[in-house]
């Protein structure tokens, strides 16, 4: 079957870096995708990663190793507005995301 | 550009009455899917739909069901509410094709509260 753990929540200062990681497993393997959902609104997609590595975008980068059945989302120079949670989601066999409970990521000044 | 539009945006409902979220896209993508969200649990996958004519059961399909009459319009209908299926429920749309696998636009939800 598959599974997808992510921490249930973090804190961090504003200005500073942080990282959530995203662990799965799955039978197959056709990438892993990174959502933000701010309270009380739809998610919004930053990234999807099917390669191994790191892929910038921005304040935002997200890293995948297919080996080792894991990912991180890496956000710098944090803002106050980053506060949100953050969902992890791989494919499953039939191609319907299978999602994480999501990381509640709080910022403090 | 409006997206994806959900409706009711909050409802209250008494148990054992008919209920149907509607949700309309204008992007013309093939795909649609209909998720549950509660606290402490991930999205999970109601029902989706391919392609206009056809839909597909998801993790948690008992209890709902759905309909795929043209490319915009994907309503979802709970036939008899119960109070587990309290949840706030969101619409997405993908411009992918079976096999594939794409971004999510997602509606701005439908919060329902079956008493």
């Amino acid at each position: 079957g598959q599974n997808i753990d992510q921490p249930t929540e973090m804190t961090a200062t504003e200005g500073a870096i942080v990282q959530i990681n995203c662990t799965y497993q799955t039978s197959g393997f056709n990438g892993l995708f990174w959502y933000q959902q701010h309270a009380g609104e739809a998610p919004t997609f930053l990234s999807y990663n099917v390669l191994d590595g790191l892929e910038e975008k921005g304040r935002f980068s997200s890293f995948l190793s297919r080996s080792k059945g894991y990912s991180y989302l890496l956000l710098k120079e944090l803002q106050m507005k980053d506060s949100a949670s953050y969902l992890c989601a791989v494919p499953d066999s039939n191609y319907q995301l299978i999602w994480g409970a999501g990381t509640k990521l709080i910022i403090k000044p | 550009i409006a997206g994806i539009t959900q409706a009711p945006t909050s409802q209250i409902l008494a148990a054992g009455r008919r209920m149907t979220l509607r949700c309309t896209q204008d992007m013309r993508h093939n795909a649609m899917y209909w998720y549950r969200q509660d606290l402490g649990l991930g999205l999970r996958l109601i029902h989706y739909s391919n392609t206009a004519g056809t839909t597909g059961k998801g993790e948690v399909p008992d209890g709902y069901s759905v309909s795929r009459a043209n490319t915009d319009d994907f309503p979802l209908t709970l036939a008899s509410a119960v109070p587990s299926q309290t949840s706030v429920y969101f619409c997405a749309s993908s411009d992918s094709k079976f096999g594939e696998v794409g971004e999510l636009f997602f509606g701005e939800g439908s919060r329902l509260t079956v008493l």
